[in-house]
């Protein structure tokens, strides 16, 4: 139990084009989804809380313009990175939180975004 | 903004010797999380302790949490191989859902 997924799990764009990653908990529900963000050699660093049905909360430092991010249904979440520069390059992780649960989290398996 | 500091942040033993490692904050926790992610891949999670003083088993690994609550270490026996990976330790504040990671310790276990 407890599963997410992500896809694409990897991803090759050019330099102002959009990309669209799905996150999905295939045997849960997920009133919470977290968006990550993971630079070699670095930590994970939360971007923002998805919740369904209502506006992400975005973490400081973090365009909410330029990452979209879509929470329509009990288990799925989308994430838009917008006008995608080299720099957005990295790893993003969702993860997701069983619903009632503690704050144990459940993570996609990643999505590797490289912009050229 | 609380910070939890790892150490150490590269470790690389041979084949059935025992670690332990640190995940250290100024910070109070209501839980704390212990994760291992594999390159490539979304961390997976190993254990999460409430209490203050709490020690969990998991086979060869042990955890446990700091008395008040603000440090955690990891102990694994006899380490092998496929122990090697990303350990990641993440604090969670009560009835608030987000956790702070630490940067994590790589560990290498070589044959």
């Amino acid at each position: 139990g407890a599963v997410v997924s992500q896809h694409p799990s990897r991803v090759i764009c050019k330099s102002g084009t959009s990309v669209k990653i799905e996150c999905r908990s295939l045997d849960f529900q997920a009133t919470t989804m977290f968006w990550y963000r993971q630079f070699p050699k670095q930590s994970l660093m939360l971007m923002a809380t998805s919740n369904e049905g209502s506006k992400a909360t975005y973490e400081q430092g973090v365009e909410k313009d330029k990452f979209l991010i879509n929470h329509a249904s009990l288990t799925l979440s989308t994430l838009t990175v917008t006008s995608a520069h080299p720099e957005d390059s990295s790893f993003y992780i969702c993860s997701a939180i069983l619903a009632g649960g503690p704050s144990e989290q459940f993570f996609g398996p990643g999505t590797r975004l490289t912009v050229l | 903004t609380q910070l939890l500091e790892q150490s150490p942040q590269f470790l690389s033993i041979q084949e059935g010797e025992n670690l332990t490692v640190y995940c250290n904050s100024s910070s109070v926790f209501s839980s704390l999380q212990w994760y291992r992610q594999e390159p490539g891949e979304g961390p997976v999670l190993l254990v999460t302790v409430v209490t203050g003083g709490e020690v969990k088993k998991l086979k060869r690994l042990t955890f446990q949490f700091g008395d008040a609550r603000k440090d955690s270490s990891l102990h694994i026996t006899a380490a092998q191989p496929g122990d090697t990976g990303l350990y990641l330790c993440a604090g969670g504040r009560g009835g608030y859902q987000k956790v702070t990671f630490g940067i994590g310790t790589k560990l290498q276990v070589i044959p």
